[in-house]
């Protein structure tokens, strides 16, 4: 069982290029979700989707755009990249909890070490 | 606005001895709470949950405290063993009105010296 996949493991950038960060699940998760590390900040929300066909903005938008066409696939999009995106980016998925109390484990991939020079 | 804060980036304890962990929140609406443990180059795995219904949780040498008066939350770790050294982040959702949504922690780095 794979869980959450990311791939690359590693990637250096230079400033203004493109690239797609990849994620998928094969847990059948509706939720998708990433996230972005930096020292002393601990994880911050980038985007996140419920279900296939629909996403929503987490906490630091700018700068990324993602789509959700199926349940196991989650990519994210740096659109021209820049230095301050230089972070680990880890993706995340769960069963979708709302409503009432239940529980909501995320699991998470071993994440993306991105450099932009 | 850091509505879930982990004051201390650090803590040292010696093996067998106890650990503890603490979490604070400013959000009324958070009623389910998360820790994770993070190795370097890995992603977080879930170590233990407690919602807020509750206000203990145990799993072996892991017990979650929830003070929901004082928006702390505390995690023991009994005894502590070299193993357990790695980041602990605290997590914290508000599943009546944002479902999955998890707000994290600054995260504390914990080293169990043999």
């Amino acid at each position: 069982n794979a869980g959450v996949t990311q791939t690359p493991k590693f990637q250096v950038l230079k400033t203004g290029q493109s690239m797609t960060l990849q994620c998928a699940q094969d847990m059948n998760h509706e939720y998708m979700s990433w996230y972005r590390q930096d020292p002393g900040m601990g994880l911050r929300l980038i985007h996140y989707s419920v279900g296939a066909g629909i996403t929503d903005q987490g906490e630091v938008p700018n700068g990324y755009n993602v789509s959700r066409s199926t349940t196991e696939d989650f990519p994210l999009r740096l659109l021209s990249a820049a230095p301050s995106q230089t972070s680990v980016y880890f993706c995340a998925s769960s069963y979708f909890a709302g409503g009432a109390i239940a529980k909501n484990i995320q699991y998470f991939g071993a994440g993306t070490r991105l450099s932009v020079l | 606005d850091q509505q879930v804060k982990q004051n201390s980036p650090s803590l040292s304890v010696q093996e067998g001895r106890i650990s503890i962990l603490n979490c604070d929140y400013t959000n009324s609406m958070f009623d389910y709470f998360l820790w994770y443990k993070k190795y370097p180059a890995e992603g977080p795995t879930f170590l233990i949950s407690i919602s807020s219904i509750k206000d203990k949780n145990e799993d072996g040498r892991f017990t979650v405290f929830l003070n929901k008066s004082a928006k702390h939350l505390s995690l023991h770790i009994v005894p502590s063993q070299p193993g357990d050294s790695a980041v602990y982040f605290c997590a914290a959702s508000a599943q009546e009105t944002s479902g999955s949504r998890l707000t994290f922690g600054e995260g504390t780095q914990l080293t169990v010296n043999p």
